[in-house]
């Protein structure tokens, strides 16, 4: 069965601990993995979309890789209103056009 | 930066009565979601609507459910008589394009819905 799976659960690092956060996904025809950042009681915010495998990209402490099977966020130096849950979403060809969202990974950053 | 604006913020109603969820997509989008997360859960996608017709639906979007563009701007999610479980948050979101493209989802900060 087609997934989106996030882990860890739940990441608690100090400040400048860096650290990373993978999402696995088992979808035929991926059209594009997609990383949003959530914080409470907020709609999801989009930070970056991946393609292909090998594809990078960055934006300030962060940077998302993709593989054949999986997505890495990378978190360097993260400071404390880096605090939020972070989901991955995946697009894929029997999708259609709907996105499947991973359950999330919630991180926080304590000063 | 254009968003996509949702109204109310809170709702709360009780259970049999209808309510109607709005929301204002980023203005040059052509394709618009709806989505729902119920607290401490995955985001569940409802609707995808498209040149003024549902495009596709999940199986959580039954028949008390149903989505609207009633002029150029507005975009509402009808629920006919809502139930204890709807409580949940309900998302707009809206895209340039439906697949690929480099169109990712852009979402408003959601209605909470809450059933008494």
């Amino acid at each position: 069965e087609d997934q989106v799976t996030q882990s860890p659960e739940a990441l608690r690092l100090q400040e400048g601990e860096s650290s990373s956060l993978n999402c696995s996904y088992t979808v035929s025809g991926l059209r594009g993995l997609f990383w949003y950042r959530q914080d409470p009681g907020k709609g999801p915010e989009f930070l970056f979309t991946l393609y292909s495998a090998g594809e990078e990209k960055e934006k300030e402490r962060l940077k998302a890789t993709l593989t054949k099977k999986e997505s890495f966020l990378h978190i360097t130096a993260p400071k404390p209103e880096d605090s939020a849950t972070y989901l991955c979403a995946v697009q894929a060809e029997n999708y259609g056009q709907n996105f499947v969202f991973g359950p999330g990974t919630r991180l926080s950053v304590l000063p | 930066e254009p968003e996509v604006t949702q109204t109310p913020s809170h709702q709360v109603t009780q259970m049999g009565q209808e309510v109607i969820l709005r929301c204002v997509p980023i203005s040059n989008h052509l394709y618009f979601y709806w989505y729902r997360q119920i607290l401490g859960q995955k985001v569940e996608f409802l609707v995808s609507f498209y040149n003024n017709e549902i495009s596709e639906k999940s199986e959580i979007f039954d028949d008390q459910f149903s989505v609207e563009r009633p002029d150029g701007s507005n975009f509402t999610l009808k629920i006919r008589s809502t139930k204890l479980e709807d409580s949940a948050m309900y998302f707009c979101a809206s895209s340039l394009y439906g697949q690929g493209g480099n169109s990712p989802l852009h979402f408003g900060n959601g209605t909470r819905l809450t059933v008494t």
